[in-house]
């Protein structure tokens, strides 16, 4: 089936310092979303791309989906405390309408 | 608006018991529903997803299984745990309108089974 990877596993970086998450995957995705996760919460989401080579900023976050459409990343710019927690990919099985989550990007900022 | 409640939000739980967890849904009429498991510091592997009442696809031959008996409510169940099936449970909901991709998490039930 789908595999999404996601590298790297865990970044830990000082505060105001950036940090990118890259999402990569084998066969050509149909839709990239991105949601966080708070430690001890749910995984709430953040961005949808669906276009090939499509950028969409969201404050300090800028998302991007790769031209082919194997790949997509997540940059932070200027990290804060609150940007800390568990950064996930998922990309949308059309035929099920269920996602398929790469492994996650534990992020921790040190104040 | 919409919500999504999940309970229990902790069970602990011996090895063999029967497990049901239960998830609703407001504010939205037949919603695609979805459960998924995540174990400590990994991802989500999705278990279950119905996309109406009594319509269940199961991802993952194992022990638990899923109900859909009215249009809002998933329960997630079990005869008997294991060790393995502990986790972090969470229930989903996506609008069935094709375009509307996004998934809505419940707050999750943390289960150690012992």
């Amino acid at each position: 089936g789908q595999q999404v990877m996601q590298i790297p596993q865990y970044q830990h970086v000082q505060e105001g310092e950036d940090f990118t998450t890259y999402c990569n995957s084998s066969t050509t995705l149909s839709n990239i979303q991105w949601y966080k996760q708070r430690p001890g919460g749910h995984p709430v989401f953040l961005i949808q791309l669906v276009k090939s080579g499509e950028v969409k900023k969201q404050k300090r976050l800028t998302f991007q989906f790769g031209e082919a459409k194997k790949n997509s990343s997540l940059h932070i710019t200027a990290t804060q405390t609150t940007d800390v927690g568990t950064y996930f990919c998922a990309d949308m099985d059309t035929g099920r309408r269920a996602l398929t989550f790469g492994s996650g990007t534990r992020l921790q900022v040190q104040p | 608006s919409q919500t999504i409640h999940q309970w229990p939000a902790t069970l602990v739980q011996p090895v063999g018991s029967p497990l049901s967890l239960e998830c609703t849904v407001e504010g939205t009429s037949n919603p695609n529903l979805y459960w998924y498991r995540q174990a400590a510091g990994r991802g989500l592997q999705l278990l279950f997803y119905s996309v109406g009442i009594g319509q269940i696809s199961s991802e993952v031959p194992q022990n638990l299984s899923a109900s859909r008996p009215q249009d809002r409510q998933f329960i997630l169940s079990s005869k008997k745990l294991l060790l393995s099936d502990s986790g972090f449970y969470l229930c989903a909901w996506r609008s069935p309108t094709i375009l509307k991709e996004t998934q809505y998490f419940g707050p999750g039930t943390r289960l150690l089974v012992l």
